[in-house]
């Protein structure tokens, strides 16, 4: 079945640095994919959309220039989380479904996440 | 905006035994999906079961049934015979039909424990 891969599953590294996510749709095409942050004990929180060939839109609250996202192709989006500090740690964790159709009842899949630790 | 509310933080059910976790969500639109999804120490996001806001019977999955009360905008999880497998995070979310691909709305989830 369609699968997204999510790499790397586990960053640590010193403030200041800057961190790149990749989410993979390994068997479809997604012009659109999900990026989502998991603080511990805590539910999932939308941060942006990624749109394949045109700019992201963000959650309210999400700043732009600090977690870039770039989709420049049908199976690749990417999340930068730029000059990272502490209270950017988190888990993040991308998704993605097979299909635009509102009505499809393609199920969305998720990457098994990212746990990033800035020191 | 939608909003999912998952009002038990934990819930704890002895094996074998029958537990129902509860979900309600706010919303003006008649056409949605709704579903409620399993997170285990991994952090993975598994697919438990899924139901259309039009389909009037309830959906199941093996152990898995879901009470959907679509006036009352309740969608309640209910696992049989429950196992020590069981033993996640449960998120309940939603997925609005209005336009193309939309992202899912979650609750904030209720920890399960299964005792054996």
């Amino acid at each position: 079945g369609a699968v997204v891969s999510q790499h790397p599953s586990r960053v640590i590294c010193k403030s200041g640095t800057s961190v790149k996510i990749e989410c993979r749709s390994l068997d479809f095409q997604a012009t659109t994919m999900f990026w989502y942050r998991q603080f511990p004990k805590q539910s999932l929180m939308l941060m942006a959309t990624s749109n394949e060939g045109s700019k992201a839109t963000y959650e309210q609250g999400v700043e732009k220039d600090k977690f870039l996202i770039n989709h420049a192709s049908l199976t690749l989006s990417t999340l930068t989380v730029t000059s990272a500090h502490p209270e950017d740690s988190s888990f993040y964790i991308c998704s993605a479904r097979d299909g635009d159709r509102a009505y499809s009842n393609q199920p969305q899949h998720f990457g098994d996440g990212t746990r990033l630790s800035i020191l | 905006a939608q909003t999912v509310t998952q009002s038990q933080p934990e819930m704890s059910v002895q094996e074998a035994e029958t537990v129902t976790l509860s979900c309600t969500y706010d919303t003006s639109e008649s056409d949605y999906y709704l579903f409620w999804y399993k997170q285990p120490p991994s952090r993975q996001m598994i697919l438990v079961i899924r139901q259309e806001a039009y389909k009037q019977q309830n959906a199941t999955e093996n152990r898995f049934s879901v009470n959907f009360q679509k006036a009352a905008k309740s969608f309640s999880l209910k696992i049989s015979d429950s196992q020590l497998g069981d033993a996640a995070m449960y998120f309940c979310a939603y997925r609005s039909l209005h336009s193309g691909n939309t992202p899912l709305v979650f609750g904030k989830g209720t920890r399960l424990s299964v005792i054996a």
